[in-house]
């Protein structure tokens, strides 16, 4: 069974710096673009970030472009999400997804998520 | 953008009665080369991420109960579980995947 798994969330003030990671199973994560869609509480599902399958490229909602870098280590089934100059706008649970049918696509499956609160 | 506008908010249904969730683009998912249209349908249970249900407007997700169905083309779009059962209290989201910025609606809350 295809699967996601994110860590590294935590409590971080505002201005300050985090690193979320996420770990494929079941499937082989070089042959998908990945990405992070967040939620914030009481809201529903943000994109935040693309990658492509070789890491060459890759994709940003406005209002993370310059501070959050999404990159990939497909030897490790890995992703992992940048996030610096933290705002209390970017709490949240930040999702891994797998993207269907290229960077133009819906998001299957999707992680348990792992919750970035910026405050302080 | 591409702004989705998902309506009712909430609707409270009775078991085995129909529940119809709306989904409005603000412009056209709809790729003429291909003839499918860029819009997806997830369900998200209490503390569960999102499960896609739909792609393609229609598309049913392996495992999806086929009370469940998706319509619509262009720009306004159909959610409709046919006779709900207990189990379908959710939280239902559509996206387009049209264009960047990816969007979701609003979601709508649906009630035993």
């Amino acid at each position: 069974e295809a699967q996601v798994a994110e860590s590294g969330g935590g409590l971080v003030q505002p201005g300050g710096s985090l690193r979320i990671s996420c770990v494929a199973s079941g499937f082989p994560m070089s042959g998908h673009w990945m990405g992070w869609v967040r939620q914030a509480p009481g809201r529903g599902p943000e994109w935040v970030a693309t990658i492509k399958r070789d890491g060459s490229e890759t994709m940003y909602v406005d209002s993370v472009k310059g501070r959050f870098t999404i990159s990939r280590d497909n030897a490790q089934n890995s992703v992992f999400l940048e996030m610096n100059s933290l705002r209390a706008e970017d709490t949240a649970v930040y999702h891994c997804v797998t993207l269907q049918n290229t960077n133009y696509g819906w998001f299957d499956p999707w992680g348990q998520g792992t919750r970035v609160t910026v405050s302080s | 953008d591409i702004v989705m506008t998902q309506s009712p908010n909430s609707l409270a249904v009775s078991l085995g009665e129909r529940a119809t969730i709306n989904c409005k683009s603000s412009q056209s998912v709809f790729w003429t080369s291909n003839n499918l249209n860029y819009l997806a349908w997830y369900q998200q249970k209490g503390g569960q991420p999102p499960k896609v249900l739909f792609y393609w407007a229609s598309t049913r997700q392996s495992g999806v109960p086929d009370r469940f169905s998706g319509s619509g083309s262009g720009t306004d779009f159909t959610l409709t579980i046919s006779s709900l059962q207990a189990e379908d209290a959710a939280v239902y989201y559509c996206q387009q995947y049209y264009s960047l910025p990816l969007t979701f609606g609003g979601g709508t809350r649906v009630e035993i």
